[in-house]
């Protein structure tokens, strides 16, 4: 059972433009939303996560928008560069005092060009 | 601070055999998780070890199990391997302490079954 659903499977932006990926979850009970940045040959890495409390996080060039109603959160990279070429995978998590598993998207490859 | 490390990188086995994969957390992290990484699946959760103990699983065969050591490094056993576990194993550390834990992912072992 697809627990988050990712959209789109892969995208191409150019330079200086802004990257847009969607997920939305099925299960109410989650309740921490972490997006990771993988590159070819690594392990996911961290970039930026939410809570339900909040509609909005943002990092540097990279927000969370969140709409708890929808069950539906995305990821902007604004100002995309080439460095920014990666596979990204949303994912969600429910806190109930052991809550070290993570259900993942199925994943986005960004490909910036130039 | 060194990051979580996993040993071998890359490991080819035949059908039939078991395969056991190393995980060091980074210092001070408890908790370790394992996830399976395959283009078709996507990444999925194996199991998590906390003090020693397995406290969640996914639904993975019996044949997939792990183990961790009193100074928090991780093992995690495939047995009577299959042509269908090639895939990347990520282990994943986090500190395990109340609220939702940012995991930290190593580079992964990448397992070829023939």
């Amino acid at each position: 059972q697809q627990q988050v659903k990712q959209s789109p499977q892969s995208l191409i932006v150019q330079k200086g433009g802004i990257s847009i990926i969607n997920c939305a979850y099925e299960n109410t009970a989650f309740d921490y939303f972490p997006w990771y940045q993988q590159f070819p040959g690594k392990g996911p890495a961290l970039l930026i996560a939410i809570r339900p409390d909040v509609s909005e996080k943002k990092e540097g060039r990279f927000t969370i928008s969140f709409n708890k109603s929808a069950k539906q959160f995305s990821l902007h990279i604004m100002d995309s560069q080439p460095g920014d070429s990666a596979t990204y995978f949303c994912a969600a998590s429910s806190y109930t005092g052991t809550a070290s598993k993570l259900t993942f998207g199925t994943g986005t490859r960004l490909q910036v060009t130039l | 601070k060194a990051g979580v490390t996993q040993t071998p990188r890359y490991l080819i086995k035949t059908r039939g055999q078991q395969v056991t994969l190393s995980c060091s957390p980074i210092s001070g992290h408890r908790s370790v998780s394992w996830y399976q990484q395959t283009p078709g699946q996507g990444l999925q959760f194996l199991f998590e070890y906390f003090s020693e103990t397995q406290r969640n699983k996914g639904n993975f065969p019996g044949r997939f199990s792990g183990r961790q050591f009193s100074n928090s490094r991780s093992e995690m056993n495939v047995s009577t391997l299959e042509l269908g576990d090639s895939a990347l194993y990520l282990c994943a550390s986090s500190l395990a302490g109340r609220g939702p834990n940012e995991q930290f992912f190593g580079p992964g072992t990448r397992l070829t079954v023939l």
